[in-house]
């Protein structure tokens, strides 16, 4: 069965410190992956997509087949990175579905 | 600015009416969606459309249903609302060959008592 998790429902961390936020994935093709972001009082918006292998906002997301998971990483958080961060696959061949995980609320400390 | 507007940022209902969400899109794409989004569940699909009058049932599609007239247009319908259809509904829409970009919604808050 096609399934993203995401393992941490909240992360808090002290500004400077990394960021890793955690998404694991089930799926037997080849997959597409993605990570949206919803501040607070904003809409959803996609940050990034491993397949453009992009840094956007200082943030970057490796595919690991091998491990199945597509973690977000930032070396230094800062606080304007408080948000609700989902990890989304796309369903191959089902004219663009993305299936999302549970979320991760990332708080960024003073 | 290309936008997805849905008509109402939130909704009270009575246990038994009949809802009606509306999602606009003005950028000629012809995919939409309907997710809830609930605290740790994340975003569940309801319904999908992909063209003009079609559409395929997402995750979750029991207790609603949609309607898609119009290309721009892509409608929710709670034909009897229940309390645990008290959710975040958000819209969303993409180009069929885009590489899954979804464009979405600011989401309507739907309280059913």
């Amino acid at each position: 069965a096609q399934r993203v998790t995401q393992p941490e429902k909240l992360l808090s961390v002290f500004k400077g410190a990394p960021v890793e936020l955690k998404c694991n994935y089930s799926y037997s093709g080849s997959p597409e992956l993605f990570w949206y972001v919803q501040y607070s009082r904003q809409r959803l918006q996609l940050l990034l997509r491993h397949i453009s292998r992009e840094s956007i906002k200082g943030f970057t997301a490796d595919l690991n087949k091998g491990e199945t998971s597509f973690h977000l990483k930032k070396p230094f958080a800062q606080e304007e990175d408080s948000a609700m961060y989902y990890c989304a696959l796309a369903r191959g061949n089902q004219g663009g579905k993305l299936i999302f995980g549970q979320g991760t609320e990332l708080s960024v400390k003073p | 600015d290309v936008k997805v507007t849905q008509s109402s940022r939130y909704l009270v209902k009575r246990t038994g009416e009949k809802v009606f969400l509306e999602c606009v899109q003005d950028m000629d794409h012809e995919n939409m969606f309907w997710y809830r989004q609930d605290p740790g569940l994340g975003l569940r699909l309801i319904y999908f459309s992909y063209d003009v009058k079609m559409k395929e049932k997402g995750d979750i599609p029991e207790g609603y249903s949609v309607s898609r007239e119009k290309k721009e247009r892509f409608s929710l319908i709670l034909e009897s609302a229940s309390t645990n259809q008290t959710s975040m509904y958000l819209c969303a829409s993409n180009r069929r060959t885009s590489n899954y970009g979804y464009t979405f919604g600011s989401g309507t808050r739907l309280t059913v008592v």
